[in-house]
């Protein structure tokens, strides 16, 4: 069965400081990776994806997430963090088969303090 | 904006009710979803539809009914509910089940049960 894994319930980082979201995962085959970020009372908003190609994915309010596949891992980052991108991440992988769905992971909370 | 839009954004009920909560998305997408997000727990896949047909029931029980009656509008009949079922409803839609594309996410209905 494939899934994702997010280690780390919460993240705390100082605003202007790199910042990293990890995310592994368990699939057959090559996987199509996803983040998603929550602000609160709101729904899911896409950050970007890996399909294939280049293992540097950049996306959405300057995150980028690195493809890692010796290491099965998509980690989230971003070079300097902003107090405003406190909130809710999630990494998903999609699912193979004929549904199409998306299996998330448990979500990780950013925390960026001035 | 995502496109989609979900209504109502909050809901109160009892246990008695009879409620509906209604999705609707203006992005000319074939696939939509109904997930469930509660606290402490990752977002749960409830239903799938592609095309305004049925294709994934992740076993959720009769006191949830979907309905699909086109491709824009998706509903989520609730009735004689539990005050566990108190959660985040989300409605998502896709171009279709492909999996490469993304997921566009409501906001999310906020139900209560009591």
């Amino acid at each position: 069965a494939q899934s994702v894994a997010q280690p780390e319930d919460q993240v705390n980082v100082a605003e202007g400081n790199p910042l990293t979201v990890k995310c592994t995962y368990s699939v057959s085959g090559n996987p199509y990776l996803f983040w998603y970020v929550q602000y609160p009372n709101r729904g899911l908003q896409f950050l970007l994806k890996y399909i294939t190609g280049d293992n540097l994915v950049k996306g959405s309010y300057g995150f980028e997430a690195e493809f890692n596949k010796s290491q099965t891992s998509f980690h989230l980052k971003k070079p300097s963090a902003l107090v405003s991108d406190s909130a809710l991440y999630f990494c998903a992988v999609r699912d193979k088969g004929n549904t199409g769905k998306l299996i998330f992971g448990q979500g990780t909370t950013l925390q960026v303090k001035p | 904006e995502t496109g989609v839009t979900q209504t109502p954004r909050h809901l109160v009920m009892g246990m008695t009710n009879k409620k509906s909560l209604k999705c609707e998305q203006h992005l000319g997408h074939n696939a939509m979803y109904w997930y469930k997000q509660s606290a402490k727990k990752p977002l749960e896949l409830m239903f799938v539809y592609n095309f305004k047909e049925q294709t994934e029931n992740n076993s959720v029980p009769s006191r949830f009914s979907p309905e699909c009656p086109n491709s824009s509008h998706l509903f989520l009949h609730l009735h004689t509910l539990q005050p566990e079922d108190s959660a985040l409803y989300l409605c998502a839609s896709s171009q279709d089940r492909s999996n490469t594309g993304e997921l566009f996410f409501g906001e999310g209905s906020r139900l209560t049960v009591l």
